[in-house]
């Protein structure tokens, strides 16, 4: 079974401070991706990553960035927590190709509240 | 860009019965993937099922099916014999194959099953 874990569930952050998460997935997927989950406005994307050292934008990336040094690992900073990215962060990775390819798995999620 | 809409945001079934998800996308390309993921509360988003739009044939995964509509761009899920442990948040997606390909959400639908 494909196991995508998220290094914290719940995070208790102040205004100002850098936030990391960090999602690890341990099924060689090339793709991963940062989801932030909020009520009445489903999944939006943040951040995706096709490869190491390879970052795309995505929906609603202002306020955040990523890194992937390596293929199995993708982490989510906040430069600077702010009140308005209090919410739910979901990290998913994906296979490109094959019987199972572009299905998105997800991580457990990461409630993250900034005081 | 597709878009994915959830017109309901919640529904209500009696153990035992049968509901259907409704769910319309809109895209212009003819190369996508339909999926249909379940969320329990607190708990890990987990794949329901997924329909590749060239298939005719409606997916079904054991009580879970599909009435993929393609002409109508409907993709609704159909739950037969409704047991507790479905109640759950369901969200409906859109990827579209190809470079940078990203996987659109609705707005998702909280199912709640009575006992």
């Amino acid at each position: 079974d494909v196991k995508v874990t998220q290094s914290s569930r719940y995070l208790v952050k102040r205004t100002g401070e850098k936030v990391f998460l960090e999602c690890v997935q341990d099924m060689d997927h090339e793709n991963m991706f940062w989801y932030r989950q909020d009520p009445g406005l489903g999944l939006r994307l943040i951040y995706f990553s096709y490869d190491v050292k390879m970052k795309e934008k995505g929906d609603i990336p202002e306020g955040y960035s990523v890194s992937r040094e390596k293929k199995e690992r993708f982490s989510l900073i906040l430069e600077s927590a702010s009140t308005n990215q209090t919410s739910m962060y979901l990290c998913a990775s994906s296979f490109w190709t094959g019987p199972k390819g572009e299905t998105q798995y997800f991580g457990p999620g990461t409630r993250l509240l900034v005081l | 860009a597709q878009t994915v809409t959830q017109s309901q945001p919640e529904m209500s079934v009696q153990e035992a019965e049968t509901v259907t998800l409704s769910c319309t996308y809109d895209t212009s390309e003819s190369d996508y993937y339909l999926f249909w993921y379940k969320q329990p509360p607190s708990r890990q988003m987990i794949l329901v099922i997924r329909q590749e739009a060239y298939k005719q044939q409606n997916a079904t995964e054991n009580r879970f099916s599909v009435n993929f509509q393609k002409a109508a761009k409907s993709f609704s899920l159909k739950i037969s014999d409704s047991q507790l442990g479905d109640a759950a948040m369901y969200f409906c997606a859109c990827l579209v194959t190809g470079a940078n390909s990203k996987l659109t959400f609705g707005k998702g639908i909280t199912l709640s099953v009575r006992p």
